[in-house]
């Protein structure tokens, strides 16, 4: 069956340290990936994209590997400030016009 | 900054009724969908729609939901006979450019639903 997974639930980090955040997709060939950022009782709002042909991609503290072979996204956050708590997506463009999301990885930073 | 905005915030209905809910997507985008999310689950793709038509839809939209494109600016999700598993929040999302073109969607602020 189809599926995307994203790594524990919940993920705990200290202030200033790198948050990872894990992606992982099975039976699927996506042409690209997104990552998408959630507050509580809001919409999601679009952080990065990356194409199959493309490795790694960066934007500020931000930065996005994608493993076709893995079948695998890394999100990072670098020098993670306690702003950055929230919940973060990942999104498949599974066919021409349809996109499936994960389940979502709530990230905490402590102060 | 131009947004997609979705009407109403919050609707509350019985059992049985039906249901519009409103989108404004952004005024130069081509794709439209309709999510939804209940609550403490992920965000579920229900449809796209493109060229007035649908373009894809889920195992989700049956033949209760319908989607519109009644005027230049409105995308409309109706839900003709709510049930108390349709309760959640239906987010609008709107795409510049469609199929595999490599570009982002915008969201909307989300209307909650909650069925009586």
């Amino acid at each position: 069956s189809q599926k995307i997974e994203q790594n524990s639930e919940a993920l705990n980090i200290q202030e200033g340290k790198t948050a990872t955040l894990t992606c992982n997709y099975t039976n699927y060939s996506p042409a690209y990936l997104q990552w998408y950022r959630q507050d509580p009782g809001r919409g999601p709002v679009f952080l990065l994209l990356i194409r199959e042909n493309e490795k790694e991609k960066r934007k500020e503290r931000l930065k996005v590997t994608f493993d076709t072979t893995l079948k695998q996204s890394l999100f990072h956050i670098t020098a993670s400030q306690p702003a950055d708590s929230a919940t973060y997506l990942c999104a498949l463009l599974i066919t021409g016009n349809q996109f499936y999301f994960g389940t979502g990885t709530s990230l905490t930073v402590i102060p | 900054e131009p947004e997609v905005t979705q009407t109403p915030s919050h609707q509350v209905t019985q059992m049985g009724q039906e249901v519009i809910l409103r989108c404004v997507p952004i005024s130069n985008h081509l794709y439209f969908y309709w999510y939804r999310q209940i609550l403490g689950q992920k965000v579920e793709f229900l449809v796209s729609f493109y060229n007035n038509e649908i373009s894809e839809k889920s195992e989700i939209f049956d033949d209760q939901f319908s989607v519109e494109r009644p005027d230049g600016s409105n995308f409309t999700l109706k839900i003709r006979s709510t049930k108390l598993e349709d309760s959640a929040m239906y987010f609008c999302a709107s795409r510049r450019q469609g199929s595999r073109s490599y570009n982002e969607q915008f969201f909307g602020p989300g209307t909650r639903l909650t069925v009586l």
